[in-house]
């Protein structure tokens, strides 16, 4: 089972930053969060990953609530490329641990 | 980063007959590899963990003698769609780890397969 919920979709214009929830409220300790995205018909494409404190690098960024009970990916200047579906999942900390998928959320991003 | 291909990146075959897909991790060992299926419009389910050396472990509903997956080394990982039918038709993505220290996990391109 999805441990995560996420909106069905959302609209972006270019150049602007998309904000994408996420909410984890049973997470556990030893939890991370992990974002994928997914581009049409291609594999899923890691982002980005947290525990507790807000992370940063050159796709995106990731807020995480203090209580970690849900998290934001921030695209900070969003641009067509960046039209995909966004799965956010959580995942203990062992590399070899599954992924399991939820239903993501689509993000259009238009000019 | 890390790479993960697959071959083939389409195929279609006939009802009945039986298709193998590839996956390697090029420039890293995996000793653990996944596959997943999807169908149009909806998310990556999960179908089996591969280990190398050892028998894959299959998810819940997922028939072991129908989806038959091999990991004869550390760097390819294959799995056989026996007696294919139109209902199998369907995105086929593959994934492995470069290791414990690593949170990424990678991604094949995808194979679409078509069953007529």
């Amino acid at each position: 089972d999805a441990k995560t919920t996420q909106p069905t979709s959302m609209d972006c214009a270019e150049g602007r930053a998309a904000n994408l929830p996420c909410n984890h409220s049973t997470i556990s300790g030893n939890e991370y969060v992990y974002w994928y995205r997914q581009i049409h018909s291609q594999g899923p494409q890691y982002i980005i990953h947290g525990l507790k404190n807000n992370e940063t690098n050159e796709m995106a960024s990731l807020i995480i609530t203090e209580d970690r009970k849900s998290s934001t990916l921030i695209l900070p200047h969003a641009t067509l490329r960046d039209t995909a579906v966004y799965y956010c999942i959580v995942r203990d900390e062992m590399g070899f641990q599954k992924l399991v998928f939820g239903t993501g959320t689509r993000l259009l991003v238009s000019p | 980063g890390a790479v993960v291909s697959q071959h083939p990146s389409r195929v279609i075959c006939k009802s009945g007959t039986s298709v193998k897909i590839e996956c390697r991790s090029l420039d890293f060992q995996a000793t653990t590899m996944f596959w997943y299926r999807q169908f149009p419009k909806k998310s990556l389910m999960l179908m089996a963990t591969s280990n190398e050396g050892s028998k894959a472990t299959y998810e819940q509903g997922v028939e072991k003698d129908k989806f038959l997956i091999n990991h004869a080394s550390l760097t390819l990982s294959t799995l056989t769609v026996t007696s294919a039918h139109p209902e199998d038709s369907s995105f086929y993505i593959c994934s492995a780890n470069p290791g414990q220290a690593s949170h990424e996990q990678y991604f094949g391109p995808g194979t679409r397969l078509t069953v007529t």
